[in-house]
């Protein structure tokens, strides 16, 4: 099932900017997870942040984590248009490491 | 209509017997997607598959796993000979043909290897 909502639904932007995505959630988290996904293909991890942890950085990936607010962001810098894809948040959650998905923010970099 | 459903949600097997997990697609969906977790890991892709076709199993191991998607019926993840390191939560995601393919998730299983 889905759950937490990824923010905007959509955003298209030009090569070079940054982009920034924002996932909310509404239990406590064991860790928070961003995933890709082109087209046509599976998901491709990119990032997972720990409860405890508040930022991480990947390449030109940057995701921060604010547990008081539930929330968390990722930030693509200097973008590309093969960054072109959906991103996915998911949390793994409770005892049982549930995991639950956003539906996604589909990133548009024009060349 | 009802989501991605995934059974057993919990399955435990001793090595050497084999787990077999089925995931059935949203209503309307013809794409599956199986998925790997180990504890405290992200997915890690497996298999794609669309009806009666496997489009990309380079995620799958060479050995003791199969993935199939028939016409009727469920997609089933199948490991034979099962051994400790199989032990993880495998999630199934299914989508429809579009543009951006979003993918809608199961529960997931939960394989524990004794």
């Amino acid at each position: 099932s889905q759950q937490g909502e990824e923010d905007p639904q959509a955003l298209s932007i030009q090569e070079g900017e940054n982009a920034t995505m924002n996932c909310s959630y509404k239990t406590s988290i064991n860790n928070l997870q961003w995933y890709r996904q082109n087209s046509g293909r599976g998901l491709v991890h990119l990032i997972l942040i720990r409860s405890n942890e508040r930022e991480k950085h990947s390449g030109r990936l940057r995701v921060t984590l604010d547990t008081s607010k539930k929330s968390s962001s990722l930030l693509i810098t200097a973008s590309r248009a093969a960054d072109t894809a959906s991103y996915f948040c998911a949390t793994d959650e409770g005892d049982n490491n549930d995991m639950r998905f956003g539906a996604g923010t589909r990133l548009t970099v024009k060349p | 209509n009802a989501g991605v459903m995934q059974n057993p949600r919990h399955l435990v097997r001793r090595r050497g017997q084999e787990a077999r997990l089925r995931c059935s697609p949203m209503k309307g969906h013809s794409h599956v997607y199986w998925y790997r977790q180990l504890p405290e890991e992200g997915l890690k892709f497996m298999v794609y598959l669309q009806k009666e076709n496997i489009i990309d199993e380079s995620g799958m191991p060479k050995e003791r796993f199969s993935a199939e998607f028939p016409k009727e019926g469920p997609s089933i993840l199948r490991i034979q000979q099962v051994v400790r390191g199989d032990s993880a939560a495998y999630f199934c995601a299914s989508s429809r043909k579009s543009q951006f393919n979003e993918q809608f998730f199961g529960p997931g299983t939960r394989l524990t290897v004794l």
